[in-house]
């Protein structure tokens, strides 16, 4: 079974900073995603990828296949960034696997 | 296009009442799964459906839990007898007919059922 692990747990972040935050995980994987989860609860994937990079405005996802690890950047930081960001992975045909989440502030 | 749908949002229930949970899909998808989120845990898939068929049920505890897709209707998700450790929030997605799991899922707003 795959072991994902985000890191950190809680981050926060002035306005305006760039974020990273990362993702290992233990058995190669297809395909891995990243999450976005706002305080009320909801739940929007932010980007789905197998290799390379990915880029969506100020979010950009990195993912290396080799070392098993991802990062998610956040440039330019806004309060309206403030959630919990979540990788979940898969491997073969098994569903997702997830990480615990980072919990992200940006403070004005 | 709706997005995902789930019924209800909240949901409060006493012990050894049943509890059902109700997901709409995204148009024109087929596949669902269901995830549960225990308080300060993290998202654990539950199963996974598609029209009328159970395609993966591994996340599911042996016991009081049941899951369908009918051919009509939404999914339901069932759990009987509740117990106080049944209170999360438990989520549905849905991807296109073409789909699985590589492809992008749609997260309905879950329904977060609080067993007193």
């Amino acid at each position: 079974k795959n072991e994902v692990e985000q890191s950190p747990q809680n981050l926060t972040a002035q306005e305006g900073e760039f974020i990273t935050i990362n993702c290992s995980y233990s058995v190669g994987i297809s395909a891995l995603h990243w999450l976005q989860q706002h305080p009320g609860g909801g739940i929007v994937s932010l980007f789905m990828l197998s290799s390379g990079k990915k880029k969506h405005g100020r979010l950009i996802a990195t993912i290396n296949i080799q070392e098993k690890h991802s990062s998610l950047h956040i440039t330019a930081s806004h309060p309206r960034d403030s959630a919990v960001y979540i990788c979940a992975v898969y491997s073969g045909n098994t569903p997702l696997v997830f990480g615990k989440g980072t919990r992200l502030s940006v403070i004005a | 296009n709706a997005g995902v749908m789930q019924n209800p949002r909240h949901l409060v229930r006493r012990r050894g009442q049943e509890a059902r949970l109700r997901c709409s899909p995204m148009k024109g998808h087929s596949h669902v799964y269901w995830y549960r989120q225990l308080p300060e845990e993290g998202l654990k898939f539950m199963v996974y459906l598609q029209k009328e068929n159970i395609i993966d049920e591994s996340g599911m505890p042996k016991e009081r839990f049941s899951a369908e897709f009918p051919k009509e209707g939404p999914s339901i998700l069932r759990i009987q007898q509740v117990v106080r450790g049944d209170s999360a929030a438990y989520f549905c997605a849905s991807s296109p007919l073409a789909g699985g799991n590589q492809e992008t899922q749609y997260f309905g707003p879950g329904t977060r059922l609080l067993v007193l």
